[in-house]
């Protein structure tokens, strides 16, 4: 079973809006959650991460809100740019921390 | 960038032969990963290995080995490579698993079994 999903493959979203990426977990023993970033024919890169203490994480054009009650997380880039087209990946693990689960992501587009 | 290095990045082998795939990483961190990149699984951890000579299984192990005699060196062995094995082979690594501690991939190997 898919302990981490992303039910939307693909997202197209015009240049300078907002582009929200979707992610919900089963596990309520994970505590520590991430968004990677791939382009094709590389390897995953790590974008952002949010603890279960927190609710909201932000880093420049790209925040992580996390509802603990509802076990879903979201990405959100604002301004969205062409150069964030990629597939994002969000990941999540537990207490120990030996691995982490990933959805199968979702292709974002944006369009110039 | 994080110091890690895939070999071979690209390898076509037969059904039954046996396939190693190498990860190298020069950053001295402690976990390293193997994963499985398919269309619609997302990423699949296969192995994990969490010091030298320490390793364990992930969700899809089963037609896979690794070995870890090396901090820097981590390798995955296909024993008998079969078409459902053709796939993006990505490593990860890792210097805790504390909270707040990513993981850095490396570029990925694509194995094509025919």
């Amino acid at each position: 079973d898919q302990q981490v999903k992303q039910n939307s493959p693909s997202l197209s979203v015009q240049e300078g809006r907002i582009s929200i990426l979707n992610c919900d977990y089963t596990n309520s023993m994970f505590d520590y959650f991430l968004w990677y970033k791939k382009y094709p024919a590389e390897g995953p890169t790590f974008l952002i991460s949010i603890s279960s203490i927190k609710d909201k994480n932000e880093d420049g054009r790209f925040t992580v809100f996390l509802n603990k009650s509802a076990k879903h997380l979201s990405l959100h880039i604002v301004p969205s740019q062409p150069g964030d087209s990629a597939v994002y990946f969000c990941a999540a693990s537990g207490p120990t921390g030996n691995q982490f689960y990933f959805g199968t992501g979702t292709s974002l587009t944006v369009i110039p | 960038d994080a110091g890690i290095t895939q070999s071979p990045r690209h390898k076509v082998t037969e059904t039954g032969t046996p396939v190693t795939l190498r990860c190298h990483q020069t950053e001295n961190h402690r976990y390293m990963y193997w994963y499985r990149q398919d269309p619609g699984h997302g990423l699949r951890l296969i192995h994990y290995s969490y010091g030298v000579k320490d390793t364990d299984k992930g969700e899809v192990s089963d037609g896979y080995s690794v070995s870890r005699s090396k901090t820097e060196d981590f390798l995955l062995t296909l024993e008998s490579a079969t078409s459902s094995q053709t796939s993006v082979y990505f490593c990860a690594i890792r210097a805790a698993v504390t909270v707040a501690s990513e993981a850095f991939f490396g570029q990925g190997t694509r194995l094509t079994v025919v």
